[in-house]
């Protein structure tokens, strides 16, 4: 079982609607949870950073986030061709300072 | 230079040759790390550094040889390495802090990454 699972998608939504991605976790314990966005030929970037139960909001994202049934999901509202990209979902695991697993990220496309 | 610098950008290497890759973090960061992003791979932890100290070696070969002299600066040597190698590597650093009842907040941060293509 992978650690981090993602859809890979494409996950293709109307520009205006809301892209709901969503990523689950093996390690029960898993204390902090993030995700990143990397458009391709570039790094990964930081957008959202979870550490407890319930909703997290930051502009057009809201970071959701289920201990009980180990998932984590990335809600993006009014979505723009621009969201484009993957997004890669992060886990740190029970003792695992310093480390983080990754989803191999789901790829979103917004068409105008 | 702000945030997280990575040279050279692009790398062309033989699988004879010995190269290094840099890294800089201009955050004040006290840990640091190297990834390999191969296609259609997750993202691979290769070598974490907390404090200066090497705390994470995940099963990397010897060829990648990682030293970070100080806190700011991170290197990875190359030596030896083979077309399968090819990949984007990239550093983060992170500001680990311990928080109330136990929190642990690390976010990383990414450098622009290095492509580097083994012939």
């Amino acid at each position: 079982q992978k650690e981090v699972e993602q859809n890979s998608g494409p996950l293709s939504v109307p520009e205006g609607a809301i892209a709901s991605l969503n990523c689950t976790y093996s390690d029960r314990g898993s204390q902090s949870f993030f995700w990143y966005r990397q458009y391709s030929g570039k790094s990964p970037e930081l957008i959202m950073s979870i550490y407890s139960n319930g909703d997290k909001e930051d502009g057009r994202f809201t970071a959701q986030l289920n201990k009980a049934s180990q998932y984590v999901s990335l809600l993006i509202r009014d979505s723009q061709p621009s969201d484009s990209a993957t997004y890669l979902c992060a886990v740190n695991p029970p003792g695992g300072y310093n480390k983080l697993i990754f989803g191999a990220g789901t790829r979103l496309a917004v068409h105008p | 230079e702000t945030g997280v610098t990575q040279t050279p950008r692009h790398l062309v290497m033989g699988m004879t040759n010995k190269k290094s890759l840099k890294c800089e973090q201009h955050l004040g960061h006290n840990a640091m790390y190297w990834y390999k992003q191969s296609a259609k791979k997750p993202l691979e932890l290769m070598f974490v550094y907390s404090l200066e100290e090497r705390v994470e070696n995940n099963s990397v070969p010897s060829r990648f040889s990682p030293e970070c002299p100080n806190s700011s600066h991170l290197f990875l040597h190359l030596h030896t390495l083979q077309p399968e190698d090819s990949a984007l590597y990239l550093c983060a650093s992170s500001q680990d802090l311990f928080g109330l009842a136990g929190a642990y907040y690390n976010e990383q941060f990414f450098g622009p990454g290095t492509r580097l293509t083994v012939l």
